[in-house]
């Protein structure tokens, strides 16, 4: 069974702290992939990135990066110098590579952050 | 290039009322995706479309729930009748290919209040 875990349901910085929203995901597949989509208030769910399970590369973009762990089944994004535009709602996702589960995403119950000024 | 659109954005219905959801996707995705939001949850797929056939409806209420992509562009989602338990956020998406792992971009969603 898919499953995506994110255990911080509300997050709140001030603006400029760096901040982490951790995902942890549980599959038997060995081909999967990983997403991280952002919603603010207006509802319209953002891509961020994707990341299949052979990558393990830390990517970062601007003043976001994401940390994956295979050894840990973990996911992590961090915001770094957090501004208020990033104040949303979180998901982590996770997309099988066979049978039944082809092309579904397992979503996180997401988590909120609020950033401060 | 246009993202995906829905409409309407909001929906206000009496229960045991049935009410219909539009989808037009990305230009040129083959595959298209309705998904059920929860007011606090993360979205849980209802059907899956690959051009105009269905591959995933396995969660979807088919006592209530039905959905057609006919001509493999455009989507309608219906609910007849609708249920308290239906209020929700309806999100539509859509992938360029083949699953797996492909790309899902999602539109603004419509906003389903059964009174």
């Amino acid at each position: 069974a898919q499953k995506v875990t994110q255990a911080q349901t509300e997050i709140s910085v001030v603006e400029k702290e760096d901040v982490t929203l951790d995902c942890v995901y549980e599959t038997r597949d060995t081909t999967y992939y990983l997403f991280w989509y952002k919603q603010p208030p207006s509802g319209e769910l953002v891509f961020l990135i994707r990341r299949n399970s052979f990558d393990e590369q830390n990517e970062i973009s601007g003043r976001y990066s994401w940390n994956f762990q295979k050894s840990t089944s973990s996911f992590n994004f961090t915001i770094t110098a957090s501004q208020v535009v990033d104040s949303a709602v979180y998901f982590c996702a996770l997309s099988g590579g066979r049978g039944s589960t082809l092309g579904r995403l397992y979503f996180g119950r997401g988590t909120q952050l609020t950033v401060w000024p | 290039e246009a993202g995906v659109a829905q409409s309407p954005r909001y929906k206000i219905i009496e229960k045991r009322q049935s009410v219909a959801f539009w989808c037009n996707p990305i230009s040129g995705h083959a595959t298209l995706y309705w998904y059920q939001q929860i007011l606090g949850q993360g979205p849980k797929l209802l059907i899956q479309f690959q051009n105009n056939g269905v591959v995933d409806d396995s969660q979807l209420p088919k006592d209530r729930f039905s959905a057609e992509r006919l001509k493999g562009v455009d989507s309608t989602l219906k609910i007849q009748p609708a249920k308290l338990e239906d209020s929700a956020v309806y999100l539509c998406a859509s992938s360029l290919g083949s699953p797996p792992g492909d790309t899902q971009y999602f539109g603004p969603g419509t906003r389903l209040t059964v009174l």
